[in-house]
């Protein structure tokens, strides 16, 4: 089993959609959890992190963690096509950049 | 404009040459990151470095070697051994070691020829 496990997609909304996208992972010990975004042949954007359990909120984006399932979320309302971009999910039980887990990634399509 | 600077964009390397990508960064950042990413896999660190003059080999260091003779710069070398070059490869850096706080250079294609 993978520490951190992403559907790859590829995922296709239609414009203005609620879209979620999940991660999952077994690491028990995890308490930081990011999400970025990549374009295609760019490099990742951070988007927003969280610490340990709840959810965050920042303009169309909220992030949801979930540790007893150990399952967390990224929403994005009011999906635009410019939201079309592969969404990475990383996590680490300890805040140093080296120790990060990332997962593999899903892409999504917002159609307009 | 502060940030990460990976070049070139995209390289290509015939068998058994040795290829160096450069990172360059002017945002003051201590520390600095180099990953590789495949399709289908997470990025995966190869090698990360906090301070100048130090660096520490991350989970596949394997055919790769570093340098970190300045703050700002932080060069990959991909060697002949490295069996399976051709990847995406990321720079990243952050101002201490919290990487809820680090940015990444726009990467770099290797391709083998």
């Amino acid at each position: 089993q993978k520490e951190v496990e992403q559907d790859p997609g590829p995922l296709s909304v239609p414009e203005g959609a609620i879209v979620s996208l999940n991660c999952t992972y077994s690491n028990s010990a995890f308490q930081y959890f990011m999400w970025y975004r990549q374009y295609s042949r760019k490099g990742p954007e951070l988007l927003m992190y969280t610490y340990s359990s709840g959810n965050k909120e920042d303009g169309r984006f909220t992030a949801q963690v979930d540790k007893s399932s150990k399952y967390i979320s990224l929403f994005i309302r009011d999906s635009q096509p410019s939201d079309s971009a592969t969404y990475l999910c990383a996590m680490s039980a300890q805040n140093y950049g080296q120790n990060f887990v990332f997962g593999p990634g899903t892409r999504l399509s917002v159609l307009p | 404009d502060g940030g990460i600077t990976q070049s070139p964009k995209y390289l290509f390397r015939k068998e058994g040459q040795n290829v160096t990508l450069s990172c360059e960064q002017n945002l003051n950042h201590d520390a600095m990151y180099w990953y590789r990413q495949d399709p289908g896999q997470g990025l995966r660190l190869i090698y990360y470095s906090q301070i100048v003059n130090d660096f520490q080999k991350g989970d596949i260091a394997e055919g790769y070697s570093v340098s970190r003779e300045k703050k700002e710069s932080f060069p990959l070398t991909v060697t002949s051994a490295q069996k399976n070059p051709t990847a995406f490869y990321l720079c990243a850096s952050s101002i201490g070691v919290r990487g809820t706080e680090a940015f990444f250079g726009q990467g770099t294609r290797l391709t083998v020829v």
